[in-house]
C-alpha cells in the first residue's frame, strides 16, 4: 500500500486566494483526520470523517474553512479566503475501525500564504 | 486549554546514553497513549502506545511509562542512536473515542 497520499507537498498562495488541499487515505481505513502543525500550537485536530461522515469538526478554526469527504478514497481541505496566518503544515492521517487506533499520516502540505 | 502538555521543546542527548521525554496530560478520561516519531518534511509515524490498564510498555529500545496517579508518562529510549534525532509527540485518546489529541512536540537531538 501507497500509504496516505496527500497533494499538493507545497502550496504557496496570496491572500484572500482559496486554496484546496486533497488526501487519499489508506484503502480499507474507515477513518479520516485533517491536522494543522505549528509552531506554536503543535498539531490540532481539525476534523474527522467516519465512514465519509463528519463527525467532530470542532477544531476547524472559523467558516474559512470547510471539509469534504465525497467517498472512502478522497477528501479535500479547502481555505476560503487564505490569510497569512494559515501558513502551516497540513496533515492527513487515516486509521481503521472505531476507538483509539494508531493512525497513519501522509507526508503533508505546507502552505504559505503571503 | 492544552490538555496534553509536553513541557521540554527540545531535548539533547549523547549518543549511547538515554533519553527521557516527558509527557502530562489533565483530562482523567484519557485511556490510551501514544507516542509518534516525525522526521522533516514527513508525517509523524507511529512509535509506541499504552492503555491504562497497564503501566509499563517495551518494545526493542523504546519502553513507555505510565503514572496514572500522577497523569504523566515518559518515553524512554535507550541506547540512544543519531538515528532518533527527531520531534517526538506524545499523544492520548479515550478508548471510547476516536480522535487524538497531541501534544506540542519535544525536539530530540542525540549528538555523535
Amino acid at each position: 500500500d501507497a500509504g496516505v497520499i496527500q497533494s499538493p507537498r507545497h502550496e504557496v498562495t496570496e491572500m484572500g486566494q482559496e486554496v484546496t488541499l486533497r488526501c487519499k487515505p489508506i484503502s480499507g481505513h474507515n477513518s479520516l483526520f485533517w491536522y494543522r502543525q505549528t509552531m506554536m500550537r503543535g498539531l490540532e485536530l481539525l476534523i474527522y470523517f467516519n465512514n465519509n461522515v463528519p463527525i467532530d469538526d470542532s477544531g476547524m478554526p472559523e467558516d474559512r474553512f470547510s471539509a469534504k469527504m465525497p467517498n472512502a478514497s478522497f477528501s479535500t481541505l479547502k481555505i476560503q479566503p487564505s490569510e497569512p496566518r494559515d501558513s502551516a503544515v497540513y496533515f492527513c492521517a487515516s486509521s481503521s475501525g472505531l476507538g483509539a487506533s494508531e493512525q497513519y499520516f501522509g507526508p503533508g502540505t505546507r502552505l504559505t500564504v503571503t | 486549554d492544552q490538555q496534553v502538555k509536553q513541557n521540554s521543546p527540545s531535548l539533547s542527548v549523547q549518543e549511547g546514553r538515554i533519553s527521557i521525554l516527558n509527557c502530562d496530560y489533565t483530562n482523567s478520561m484519557f485511556d490510551y497513549f501514544l507516542w509518534y516519531k516525525k522526521y522533516p518534511a514527513e508525517g509523524p509515524t507511529f512509535l509506541i502506545s499504552i492503555s491504562s490498564i497497564k503501566d509499563k510498555n517495551e518494545d526493542g529500545r523504546f519502553t513507555v511509562f505510565l503514572n496514572k496517579s500522577a497523569k504523566h508518562l515518559s518515553l524512554h529510549i535507550v541506547p540512544s542512536q543519531p538515528g532518533d534525532s527527531a520531534v517526538y509527540f506524545c499523544a492520548a485518546s479515550a478508548i471510547s473515542g476516536n480522535k487524538l489529541v497531541f501534544g506540542a512536540g519535544t525536539i530530540l537531538r542525540v549528538k555523535s
